[in-house]
């Protein structure tokens, strides 16, 4: 059972667009961490987010975290193909990662 | 630097067979985790084993084993394989235990398909 919620589970858009990911938790972390998985490799940490209402920037990247710290988007601001992969949120508590299912992005080219 | 190595990187076995997993940390890494992601979900994790000790273990049956070695390395088994125990097995390392203060470093995976 994911604790966390990801939307949506599919996204294609065409290059030049911008796109929102969405990660929906039903409890509080530690820490909320995105991470991009590319086909064959294990997934990259992108950022780690701790307070509630922080906003982080990442190049095209931009991250927020809910006041109430349940909830976190990515925001990805015209898209280039190397941007496709699985973008997978994490809950960090103590010593392990719960991970969301993921949604998979496709940027065409 | 070398990242987190795993191997074998793919593998075929039969239903009931037995499986061992490596892993090799980051230098300098105590932590060593195991996460297991079948295709079209997050990865679950499996174990968390820091300074050669089991730290937490995740929802999975008494077949799946591990242990950490004194140079940090770590093997993950898996006993009585089940058609559904085919999935990504990813290796994690970390500095210390802690997942929420430390960059977790993930290697490539081992993809098991039990047939």
């Amino acid at each position: 059972t994911q604790l966390l919620e990801q939307s949506p589970q599919f996204l294609s858009i065409q290059e030049g667009e911008n796109l929102t990911v969405y990660c929906n938790s039903s409890s509080v972390f530690s820490s909320l961490q995105w991470y991009r998985q590319e086909p064959g490799e294990g997934p990259v940490l992108l950022v780690t987010v701790v307070t509630g209402g922080e906003v982080k920037k990442l190049k095209r990247l931009t991250f927020q975290f809910g006041d109430a710290r349940k909830d976190s988007s990515l925001h990805i601001t015209a898209a280039q193909p190397g941007d496709t992969g699985l973008y997978l949120c994490a809950g960090a508590d103590d010593y392990k990662l719960s991970f969301g299912a993921g949604t998979t992005v496709t940027v065409r080219a | 630097d070398a990242g987190v190595t795993q191997s074998p990187t793919h593998l075929i076995k039969t239903r009931g067979q037995q499986v061992t997993l490596r892993c090799s940390p980051i230098s300098g890494h105590k932590s060593v985790s195991w996460y297991q992601q079948v295709l079209g979900q997050g990865p679950q994790f499996i174990f968390q084993y820091y300074e050669k000790e089991e730290r937490g273990r995740g929802n999975f049956p008494d077949r799946f084993s591990a242990r950490q070695f004194p140079n940090y390395s770590s093997e993950l088994n898996v006993n009585a394989l089940l058609l559904g125990d085919s999935a990504l097995y990813l290796c994690a390392s970390s500095p210390t235990g802690g997942a929420s203060g430390n960059t977790i470093y993930f290697g490539e995976g081992s993809w098991l398909t039990v047939v």
